[in-house]
């Protein structure tokens, strides 16, 4: 079963609005990660965000990292229609860190021109 | 190309043939994933290696899938006996060391009729 959850399912904007996607999850993280997926394709890493870290950056993306809510956010400023894509957070759990990513099942975002 | 490569792209086969899918991790990378990938929903993990040792496998790894890596390099992934239950993209990712972040191949889209 998928551990990450997002929301919202699915996100319409216009061309240079900001875009926000949340993820909640249930277990203790060593990093949280935030992956897109352009439809039919593979998955590409964005950003990784440790435990021990409350907020990245990187480029046009920020992400936070809220550990006592066990909750994520991932920013897109100024939108372009390329960001039209699924994206996904994915868990790398304390216990078993680096044997496996627990994926939540991905907020479509639609960035209109 | 340096990324990750996966063949074939797509595979149709009948329920009940056999089928089996290659995957080229980053030549560095000691660490390689396999998911699964269903419509609308994010990958689940199937299983990993690190090296030539299988390490772990999911609870939806059946006995009718298999994976190898062997020296370390190349893996396969076979299935046996094909459900349609089985139709699904399935991703390949590989991790270098001391990295935790995955990369991924552009998955191999598997359609039982």
């Amino acid at each position: 079963s998928q551990q990450g959850e997002e929301d919202p399912q699915a996100l319409s904007i216009q061309e240079g609005e900001n875009a926000t996607m949340n993820c909640s999850y249930k277990t203790s993280i060593n990093n949280l990660q935030w992956y897109r997926q352009n439809s039919g394709r593979g998955l590409v890493h964005l950003i990784l965000i440790r435990s021990n870290e409350r907020e990245k950056h990187s480029g046009r993306l920020r992400v936070t990292l809220d550990t006592s809510k066990k909750s994520s956010s991932l920013l897109i400023t100024a939108s372009r229609a390329a960001d039209t894509a699924s994206y996904f957070c994915a868990t790398d759990p304390f216990e078993t860190s680096g044997s496996r990513l627990t994926f939540g099942e991905g907020t479509q975002l639609t960035v209109n021109p | 190309d340096t990324g990750v490569s996966q063949n074939p792209r797509h595979k149709i086969t009948k329920r009940g043939q056999n089928v089996t899918f290659r995957c080229d991790p980053i030549s560095e990378h000691n660490r390689l994933y396999w998911y699964r990938q269903t419509l609308g929903q994010g990958p689940e993990f199937l299983t990993y290696f690190q090296n030539e040792a299988q390490l772990e496998k999911s609870r939806l790894l059946s006995d009718r899938f298999s994976a190898e890596r062997p020296k370390g390099s190349f893996s396969t992934l076979e299935i046996q006996r094909t459900e349609q239950g089985d139709s699904a993209m399935y991703l390949c990712a590989s991790r270098g060391r001391r990295k935790y972040e995955q990369y991924f191949g552009p998955g191999t889209r598997l359609t039982v009729t």
